[in-house]
């Protein structure tokens, strides 16, 4: 069975501000690695994924996050925030080898507001 | 690509009543999901189809049940409704039965049981 934990439930920062959104996962299996965003009334859209390869894998509209095993950590960064990055962004493990059909498996959801 | 529909929107039903949510997914998307996102939480995974037959539930009740169509369309019935059924409901769709392309999902219908 697997598990995600995002470490925080809201990250506020101001425009500009670098941010680091936190994701630990447990798993007694490989893992893929996703991050999905949903602005308000909206669904789930893919910010990126790991696969497999190299360990800092780059996305949509700036963001980036690094695979760390021994730590069991995808934390997501982004050097520089918009306005319109405010949204709740979900961290979500499936696995690798196809149990569970492959189903994701998400975190509770970290809300980012940024502020001018 | 057409992206992944879904219909209604929103939604209120009583409770004891029946509820059919529907999804249209991306034409060669054989793989479908539905998801349960509650108030505050992050999605769960409710089952999934595969070419019509299910092939993977979440810890979901009986009166949770679905149908994938040749069409690349499904349905998710809830049966019975009850008032902690209220949430927003996502379908997501994607090739293959693996996980590497990762899910498109639709805007989700909003469930409210009164």
């Amino acid at each position: 069975a697997q598990s995600v934990t995002q470490l925080d439930s809201q990250v506020p920062v101001f425009e500009e501000a670098p941010v680091e959104l936190r994701c630990n996962y447990s798993s007694s299996v490989s893992v893929y690695l996703f991050w999905y965003v949903q602005y308000p009334n909206q669904g789930l859209q893919l910010l990126l994924k790991y696969l497999s390869g190299s360990t800092l894998v780059k996305g949509i509209n700036g963001f980036e996050a690094e695979f760390n095993k021994s730590q069991t950590s995808f934390h997501l960064r982004k050097p520089s925030v918009h306005i319109s990055d405010t949204a709740e962004y979900f961290c979500a493990v499936s696995d690798r080898g196809g149990g569970s059909q492959g189903n994701l498996i998400f975190g509770k959801g970290t809300k980012l507001s940024v502020k001018p | 690509e057409t992206g992944v529909t879904q219909s209604p929107t929103h939604l209120i039903k009583t409770r004891g009543q029946q509820v059919t949510l529907r999804c249209s997914s991306q034409s060669g998307h054989n793989t479908v999901s539905w998801y349960q996102q509650a108030l505050g939480q992050g999605p769960q995974f409710i089952f999934q189809y595969y070419r019509e037959e299910e092939n993977g539930r979440g810890n979901f009740p009986p009166r949770f049940s679905g149908l994938q169509f040749p069409n690349y369309s499904s349905e998710l019935n809830v049966n019975a409704l009850e008032l902690d059924d209220s949430a927003l409901y996502l379908c997501a769709s994607r090739m293959d039965k693996g996980a590497t392309y990762g899910y498109t999902f639709g805007s989700g219908t909003r469930l409210t049981v009164v």
